[in-house]
């Protein structure tokens, strides 16, 4: 049973434009969303989170939107950078659980 | 900064072999994880460790077992490789309330 969903596993974005990354979820008793970036050869690192409790939450060129009642999230990044090639995992947990739940991952290739 | 150091970035064993991964974090993390990553399967959690030498089944534990003797290191044991077992592997760590994990660089194994 996949609780976290990402339904798109690769995306192509020109360099400069936006890139959107989505992320469905089953369960109403997540709390907290992350988003990690991979690249090939290294671990996943943290890039991005919201709380339940925002609709939104923004760091730089990256932005997290939270639809709860649709339980959707995504990952808005602009403008995008050939560096911002790489595959994104979409991340839930219940605060207080230990155990994170992964999305299957998008790989996001930025063209230039 | 948080480091998670995976003894091995690339193995190749046998079928039947036992094989040990091993993972040192020098955070005092209480928590420790272990995933593999497989294309369009995500990360998936085979076994966590909230604490020395207490254990949780993840969603994938068959075919593994775990050891945690120190908090600082943790061990993913494959009894006997089999080759469906060829995987990514990636560890991690996080403070005991869960939320940001920190990876290790993962470990490519290949079973022959």
């Amino acid at each position: 049973d996949q609780q976290v969903k990402q339904n798109s596993p690769s995306l192509s974005v020109q360099e400069g434009r936006i890139s959107i990354l989505n992320c469905d979820y089953t369960n109403s008793m997540f709390d907290y969303f992350l988003w990690y970036k991979k690249y090939p050869a290294e671990g996943p690192t943290f890039l991005i989170s919201i709380s339940s409790i925002k609709d939104k939450n923004e760091d730089g060129r990256f932005t997290v939107f939270l639809n709860k009642s649709a339980k959707h999230l995504s990952l808005h990044i602009v403008p995008s950078q050939p560096g911002d090639s790489a595959v994104y995992f979409c991340a839930a947990i219940i605060q207080g659980a230990q155990k994170l739940v992964f999305g299957q991952g998008t790989r996001l290739t930025i063209n230039p | 900064d948080v480091k998670v150091t995976q003894s091995s970035r690339y193995l190749v064993k046998r079928t039947g072999e036992k094989v040990f991964l091993e993972c040192v974090q020098d955070m005092d993390h209480e928590n420790m994880f272990w995933y593999r990553q497989d294309p369009g399967l995500g990360l998936r959690l085979i076994y966590f460790s909230y604490d020395v030498k207490m254990k949780e089944k993840g969603d994938i534990p068959e075919g593994y077992s775990v050891s945690r003797e120190k908090k600082e290191r943790f061990s993913l044991i494959l009894e006997s490789a089999s080759t469906n077992q060829t995987s990514m592997y990636l560890c991690a760590s996080s403070f005991w309330d869960g939320g940001t994990l920190h990876f290790g660089n993962g470990t490519r194994l290949t079973v022959t």
